[in-house]
């Protein structure tokens, strides 16, 4: 199984609202990530985790606070959103080879609209 | 600082070969991936090149050279779902990729 899953598919909301996206990956992968991206633009890396501790954070707002449950969930929990954090948000895992990255797999992304 | 560049569009016909290139300018450095990306999708893998040299895969070949920090993909009889984004990425050590900023292939019958 080399599939990344991610719910939901869509989602739309509001400024006040508390969110969550989930990730879920059975490759036996320890590092996961957090990606957002936006049309036209390359995936702009938010949180790393390996093993499932936060290795990094890339100075991403605290309306964003990531969860790693165990080793093949990860959660993004969304809250207080701004309008232009709409974008893809696109869940990754590879294999931890002591920092190298040789080849990430990617979830089909969560398609978020801030109203 | 990391910095990668790309073509931001390149356009050919059905059955050509493309080339993309990337040049990068990164802290560190263990190899160069390209990503495939059609439009509403998720990025694919399709090559990792730690050493110097061609590899190859099929329609597609990828290749290095550290000394010169650049790289490219090369696609071969191209097929009108070729029609993607393609992402050049640097591993740079730190379980991340930096990403180049994508090049948009546009394939015509």
């Amino acid at each position: 199984d080399t599939e990344v899953t991610q719910t939901p598919k869509h989602l739309v909301m509001g400024m006040t609202n508390k969110k969550s996206l989930k990730c879920e990956q059975h490759m036996g992968h320890r590092a996961m990530y957090w990606y957002k991206q936006k049309a036209k633009k390359p995936p702009e890396l938010m949180f790393v985790y390996s093993y499932e501790k936060l290795s990094i954070n890339e100075s991403v707002p605290s309306r964003f606070s990531p969860e790693c449950p165990n080793s093949s969930l990860l959660n993004l929990h969304l809250h207080a959103l701004q309008p232009e954090d709409s974008a893809l948000y696109l869940c990754a895992s590879s294999q931890d080879r002591g920092g190298k990255t040789y080849e990430q797999y990617f979830g089909p992304g969560t398609r978020l609209t801030v109203t | 600082g990391q910095s990668l560049e790309q073509p931001s569009e390149v356009t050919a016909v059905e059955g050509a070969i493309v080339q993309i290139n990337c040049t990068y300018q990164t802290s560190g450095f263990y190899g160069l991936s390209w990503y495939q990306q059609h439009d509403g999708g998720a990025p694919t893998f399709l090559s990792y090149n730690a050493l110097d040299g061609l590899e190859e895969t099929g329609r597609f070949s990828s290749f290095l050279s550290r000394s010169d920090s650049y790289g490219y993909l090369l696609l071969q009889e191209l097929q009108m779902k070729d029609s993607a984004s393609y992402f050049c990425a640097v591993d740079s050590g730190y379980s991340t990729l930096t990403f180049g900023k994508g090049t948009m292939l546009l394939v015509s019958p």
